[in-house]
């Protein structure tokens, strides 16, 4: 299946920092959903994004459908020690599967 | 609003045996969905369920792998004989509509097979 490309694959910053990480695709996608994940539990749906262009708010967290369909962005804000953990992108396309990115580990160093 | 229930959390077996694994989704979820999430990498999708039929079956080693959804709602994922391979976290997730709307998981299932 697909994998989406996802960067960059690991992360360490300090509390404080804001964070970036994208996620690209070869192919075109209609929803874009960002998900992080805690050792020893499912992902946990953060945002989701169904427009080319979107930009859409949780809290901390800012998520944008890029306008060419192939590509998303997360950041995150003044980033807090519980921010830690693996974060996930995936894309929805028109063949009705979800595919997932790599991942990006987040540490922060209090 | 209950999330998606998975048990069990854990289970070890040996190589050869059989494993059950069951999902309860959100309440409501048309679409359900089987993911195999090997150490170190992302979801991969097994199978997903629209209602009680079948929408997207090809990444599932049809040889040892079966997945079931009685009524449209509970689903069951059998592994018969497991591999060592097989070794990962089984992820049900749903979703409210195939074509829309946040997809939800549950905690997973550990499964370890010696």
């Amino acid at each position: 299946g697909q994998q989406l490309n996802q960067s960059p694959q690991s992360m360490f910053i300090q509390e404080g920092e804001d964070v970036s990480m994208n996620c690209t695709s070869s192919s075109i996608f209609n929803t874009w959903l960002w998900y992080k994940q805690d050792p020893g539990e499912g992902p946990v749906l953060l945002i989701a994004l169904y427009k080319a262009g979107e930009l859409t708010s949780n809290g901390r967290l800012t998520a944008q459908f890029g306008i060419t369909r192939k590509d998303s962005f997360l950041n995150i804000s003044a980033s807090i020690p519980s921010d830690v953990g693996i974060y996930f992108c995936a894309g929805h396309n028109t063949g009705n599967q979800f595919y997932f990115g790599t991942g990006t580990s987040l540490t922060v160093i209090p | 609003e209950a999330g998606v229930a998975q048990s069990p959390r854990y289970k070890i077996i040996e190589k050869r045996q059989s494993v059950a694994f069951w999902c309860n989704p959100i309440s409501g979820h048309a679409t359900l969905y089987w993911y195999q999430q090997i150490l170190g990498q992302g979801p991969k999708l097994l199978i997903q369920f629209q209602n009680n039929g079948v929408v997207d079956d090809s990444q599932l080693p049809k040889d040892r792998f079966s997945a079931e959804r009685l009524k449209g709602v509970d689903s069951t994922l059998k592994i018969q004989p497991a591999k060592l391979e097989d070794s990962a976290v089984y992820l049900c997730a749903s979703s409210p509509h195939r074509l829309a709307g946040g997809m939800y998981f549950g905690a997973g299932t550990r499964l370890s097979v010696l």
